[in-house]
């Protein structure tokens, strides 16, 4: 079963626009992780950021994180075509690192 | 390179035959983790290994489904008796320890005809 969702589903935007794309989990979690993934390929993995900490930055990505709200976003700055691909939040609310992956969404990054 | 790698990347096979897929972590990670991803879903957990002991499996894991990881180095998935419904992507990652970050190989495509 999906824990988290992410929204929306699908984003279209132009090339150097931002994209910002949320994702909302439903337990308590130890840490949330962003990926990446180009059609057909393996997840890349963009960001970790741990229950205790608010927000981070690796070069053009910024992640949230709310735990009251129980909420992570992701912004890409300044976004590419090679930006284009599926983000998936997932979260460990086992302890035991069994990530739980949500839906991802779809980022077209038109030239 | 020195990332997560798995073999084969893709395998087609008839219903009702056996197969296979292997995995080599990077080295040094202790914790090893399946998972299966269909089209349009999220990746989903299967099992994990801590070096070579097998602590945690998913439902999603039938009784024809087994996964070994000898001397807590590579793994091994293995599918006997294979359905239509096991055409997915199988995802191997690795991470070096509890709390970390999961790494993930580029997956094996399996099609059952």
């Amino acid at each position: 079963s999906q824990q988290g969702e992410e929204d929306p589903q699908a984003l279209s935007i132009q090339e150097g626009e931002n994209a910002t794309m949320n994702c909302s989990y439903k337990t308590s979690i130890n840490n949330l992780q962003w990926y990446r993934q180009n059609s057909g390929r393996g997840l890349v993995h963009l960001i970790l950021i741990r229950s205790n900490e608010r927000e981070k930055h690796s070069g053009r990505l910024r992640v949230t994180l709310d735990t009251s709200k129980k909420s992570s976003s992701l912004l890409i700055t300044a976004s590419r075509a090679a930006d284009t691909a599926s983000y998936f939040c997932a979260t460990d609310d086992t302890g035991f690192q069994k990530l739980v992956f949500g839906t991802g969404t779809r980022l077209l990054v038109s030239p | 390179d020195t990332g997560v790698s798995q073999d084969p990347r893709h395998k087609i096979t008839k219903r009702g035959q056996n197969v296979t897929f292997r995995c080599d972590p990077i080295s040094e990670h202790n914790r090893l983790y399946w998972y299966r991803q269909t089209l349009g879903q999220g990746p989903e957990f299967l099992t994990y290994f801590q070096n070579e002991a097998q602590l945690e499996k998913s439902r999603l894991l039938s009784d024809r489904f087994s996964a070994e990881r000898p001397k807590g180095s590579f793994s091994t998935l293995e599918i006997q008796r294979t359905e239509q419904g096991d055409s997915a992507m199988y995802l191997c990652a690795s991470s070096f320890t509890l709390g970390e970050t999961q790494y993930f190989g580029p997956g094996t495509r399996l099609l059952v005809l």
